[in-house]
């Protein structure tokens, strides 16, 4: 079985609907990463985690809340969904320090149409 | 803030031919380097990491990079690609304590018959 694994794995919807992602991990890793990624712009950073209690803003968290309901699961919640929202979506975990290897999901395609 | 720049969008290489892909790093401090590889469909995996000692990292795959802090550079080899390496490439910086890590856009690799 995947250590990372993310659903759903391909999802449509439509212009200010709520949607949310899902990551969860058998890795036993405290940190937790939500990435996205964009043709020609490689992968930026939208919210980590550190542990269940601590939950920090990265690149662009702007149109994006999560929730950490435990070390092994962390999701990715879109409130108002707008069309630049679509894109290619990875949750990655890491082990201690933020030198650490991180260990991607599969990703998620999200189309907002 | 720290900053990945790969220079080259796309890379067609004959198999059998040498590789090098080219990643130029911004960062205040010593940086934690990595080269992730991203096949079709997949999430991304690691290839290799710097952090400290030996300039010259050996990664999975045949692959090895360089660390030359003189030119901030930190490039991906590889002496014989095989057409099982057409994939994305992705460089990453990273800090000790800063978990913020930084992509760069990628390079996507094509291997010609």
């Amino acid at each position: 079985d995947a250590d990372v694994t993310q659903t759903p794995r391909n999802r449509i919807t439509k212009t200010g609907k709520r949607i949310m992602l899902e990551c969860s991990q058998t890795k036993g890793h405290d940190r937790m990463y939500w990435y996205r990624q964009d043709p020609g712009l490689g992968l930026r950073l939208i919210y980590y985690s550190f542990d269940v209690k601590d939950i920090n803003k990265g690149e662009i968290s702007d149109g994006y809340s999560v929730s950490r309901q435990a070390q092994a699961k962390f999701s990715l919640s879109l409130e108002s969904a707008i069309p630049n929202q679509t894109a290619l979506y990875f949750c990655a975990t890491s082990d201690t320090t933020g030198a650490d290897e991180q260990f991607f999901g599969p990703g998620t395609r999200l189309t907002v149409l | 803030a720290q900053s990945v720049t790969q220079p080259d969008i796309h890379i067609t290489v004959s198999e059998g031919a040498s590789l090098e892909l080219r990643c130029n790093y911004s960062y205040g401090a010593t940086p934690y380097l990595f080269w992730y590889v991203q096949s079709p469909g997949q999430g991304l995996q690691l290839l290799l990491k710097y952090f400290s000692g030996d300039t010259l990292v050996q990664g999975i795959k045949g692959f090895e990079a360089e660390f030359k802090r003189s030119q901030s550079s930190f490039n991906l080899r590889k002496p014989s690609v095989h057409w099982s390496d057409a994939a994305e490439y992705f460089c990453a910086v990273g800090g000790a304590y800063n978990n913020d890590m930084r992509f760069g856009a990628g390079t996507r690799l094509t291997v010609k018959p």
